[in-house]
């Protein structure tokens, strides 16, 4: 069974453009993840999704969002980049609303550096 | 809030040895707890979970972990240490039964654990 896939595995930016990453759930799951891991800020909790809906929200500025699609994955947009965004940029799925666990498992990251 | 605290940012052992890295939370009602492992850039990998019974989980690569609700602790033991074991684990609470805090894991600082040969 495939797990989580992220794409790119890295990505160069400089300040002010925009990122696009994306992210594929574990085939049956529903639900969708996303973490910022910054250096020397830990694993910091960014967004929720599931059925296409945002659930829940990290404490973030609105330059980062994001959508899930019918398929099931996911698009982390972040606009106007600053150099401190630069880090490790984590998904993970699971079960949705209403499963018994919500165990959540990880992809790869994609690697976000700006210049 | 949530919060948890990984004691000890490195942890060194000898291959053999007996690894015990520390996790304590604080949340008035027992969450769910995670061990992930995360080797060198690569994600998070889930080691074990606890969520409701038996208090002693056991885990992969010999992992496990138990569930001190009076201590509020979820320490990770493994009884010897393997080189390939050498990686940064976090420690990670959810709290499925809170609107704002649905969702979300919050994860300790990570330990950085060192196997010498």
């Amino acid at each position: 069974e495939a797990g989580v896939t992220q794409s790119p595995t890295h990505l160069i930016k400089t300040r002010g453009q925009q990122a696009t990453l994306r992210c594929s759930p574990i085939s049956g799951h529903t639900s969708v993840y996303w973490y910022q891991q910054a250096l020397g800020l830990g694993l910091q909790f960014l967004l929720w999704y599931d059925e296409g809906e945002e659930r829940n929200r990290g404490n973030f500025p609105p330059r980062f969002s994001g959508r899930q699609f019918p398929n099931y994955s996911s698009e982390l947009n972040v606009n106007a980049l600053e150099l401190e965004d630069s880090a490790l940029y984590l998904c993970a799925s699971s079960w949705g609303l209403g499963a018994r666990t919500d165990t959540q498992y990880f992809g790869p990251g994609t690697r976000l550096t700006v210049l | 809030a949530q919060s948890v605290t990984q004691l000890g940012s490195h942890v060194s052992v000898s291959e053999g040895a007996l690894v015990l890295l520390r996790c304590n939370y604080s949340s008035s009602v027992p969450p769910y707890l995670f061990w992930y492992v995360q080797y060198p850039n690569q994600g998070l990998q889930l080691l074990l979970k606890y969520t409701t019974g038996a208090t002693l989980v056991k885990g992969i690569n010999g992992f496990e972990a138990e569930f001190k609700k009076s201590e509020t602790s979820f320490h990770l033991t493994k009884p010897s240490a393997h080189m390939s074991d050498a990686a940064e684990y976090f420690c990670a609470v959810s709290r499925p039964d809170r609107g704002s805090t649905l969702g979300r894991l919050y994860f300790g600082r990570g330990t950085q654990l060192t196997v010498w040969p």
